[in-house]
């Protein structure tokens, strides 16, 4: 089955430690994201890929880190540096046209200790 | 600046009783309008996307409306599984990304 898994679902971190969130998928899609949902907020852009080997900030990149070295993974660092990073975090695909809707995974909720 | 604006933010229903979900949008020159439901603890899902003025989609109990200002989702007899977060959002003026409103919460009652 096509589709986009993340993992781990849960994630503990202690303050000051830095953790990596996978997200993989199988569709193909040239174009990945990372976004951040909070309570009563909507989703937020944290970094985006539209090919391999290139990534742009979004509107919270401060304290995160992002690589795409590979067209099927696209992992997500969460530094030291980032000042509330509890919350749980989702990315998506997309083809490179950029008229088309993104699929989403299942998400990882982090939360700091 | 982009904007999207869901409401109400939160919306009960008794089973078969049908409303709608509106989404008012500002951003110049729209590439797309999208809808997703989520559940509790999940990843959003893809229901639709509209383009222009005065297109609609249907899937089972949902229909999707655009007009040049906003977007509604009509929800028809609803049922009690109907009962997520729905999710607008318009593509950025830059880049690939998505611009999300903060979403609706419906609940539907038996």
């Amino acid at each position: 089955d096509g589709g986009i898994t993340q993992s781990p679902k849960y994630l503990f971190r202690k303050e000051g430690q830095n953790v990596t969130l996978s997200c993989e998928q199988n569709l193909n899609h040239d174009a990945m994201y990372w976004y951040r949902q909070d309570p009563g907020q909507g989703l937020r852009l944290i970094y985006y890929s539209q090919i391999v080997n290139d990534f742009q900030k979004g509107d919270i990149a401060e304290g995160y880190s992002v690589s795409r070295e590979k067209k099927e993974s696209f992992p997500l660092t969460v530094t030291s540096a980032q000042k509330n990073p509890t919350a749980f975090y989702l990315c998506a695909s997309s083809t490179g046209d950029s008229y088309n809707e993104q699929f989403f995974g299942p998400g990882t909720r982090l939360t700091v200790l | 600046e982009d904007q999207v604006t869901q409401s109400p933010e939160a919306l009960r229903l008794q089973e078969g009783e049908s409303s709608s979900l509106n989404c008012s949008y500002t951003v110049s020159g729209l590439r797309g309008l999208f809808w997703y439901r989520q559940d509790p603890g999940k990843g959003p899902e893809f229901l639709f996307t509209l383009y222009s003025a005065g297109e609609e989609k249907e899937k089972e109990r949902l229909k999707a409306t655009l007009t040049k200002k906003e977007s509604f989702l009509h929800i028809t007899a609803p049922k009690p599984e109907d009962s997520a977060t729905y999710l607008c959002a318009v593509r950025k003026n830059s880049g690939y990304a998505l611009n999300f409103g903060k979403g609706t919460s419906l609940l539907v009652t038996p």
